[in-house]
């Protein structure tokens, strides 16, 4: 089936360095979507990327989705401690009235001031 | 504005006991439905998702049912809970077409 993956699974960096996570999918999306987790919550919408080799910013958030629409990246400038958390990716298919989404494995930042 | 409510937050039940969470949805009408499973430290697992009421699609097969008895409102059930349903357990709601989905705040299982 389907399969999302994203890497690193953890990193750890010192506040003000830069972080990013890849996301690559097994098979070509119609868009992806990218969420936060902060410790002990919930999953929050963060963006999403619809057109081939498109780049998106958010503030110091960058996100880019692959020429392929196959791989997706979400790249932090000089992180701060506010950006803890688990950062999902989220890739649909596409079509159909379901709206079902293929998350990723994740990739959990620890920033230390 | 739309807003979707869980509960409860923390729930400890022994091994074979029933389980029923409860999921609401407002402001927003016929939205597509969704139960997920996260397991400590991983990712999020579909287990149902609901386009109507009254239509469940199951994701992976398991001991856990789900039901749609109005537009708004998704409940997840268990006739006996095994010790691998322990999780944090995310409902969430979107619309068609790969728009977001947003998330309640989920429950944490806990089987003992």
């Amino acid at each position: 089936g389907q399969q999302v993956m994203q890497i690193p699974q953890y990193q750890h960096v010192q506040e003000g360095e830069d972080f990013t996570t890849y996301c690559n999918s097994s098979t070509t999306l119609s868009n992806i979507q990218w969420y936060k987790q902060r410790p002990g919550g919930h999953p929050v919408f963060l963006i999403q990327l619809v057109k081939s080799g498109e780049v998106k910013k958010q503030k110091r958030l960058t996100f880019q989705f692959g020429e392929a629409k196959k791989n997706s990246s979400l790249h932090i400038t000089a992180t701060q401690t506010t950006d803890v958390g688990t950062y999902f990716c989220a890739g649909s298919k596409g079509g159909g009235a379901t709206n079902k989404l293929i998350f990723g494995t994740g990739t959990l930042l620890a920033v230390q001031p | 504005s739309q807003t979707i409510h869980q509960w409860p937050a923390t729930l400890v039940q022994p091994v074979g006991s029933p389980l029923s969470l409860e999921c609401t949805v407002e402001g927003t009408s016929n939205p597509n439905l969704y139960w997920y499973r996260q397991a400590a430290g991983r990712g999020l697992q579909l287990l149902f998702y609901s386009v109507g009421i009254g239509q469940i699609s199951s994701e992976v097969p398991q001991n856990l049912s789900a039901s749609r008895p109005q537009d708004r409102q998704f409940i997840l059930s268990s006739k006996k809970l095994l010790l691998s349903d322990s999780g944090f357990y995310l409902c969430a709601w979107g619309r068609v077409r790969d728009q977001p989905q947003h998330f309640g705040d989920g429950t944490r299982l806990s089987i003992l």
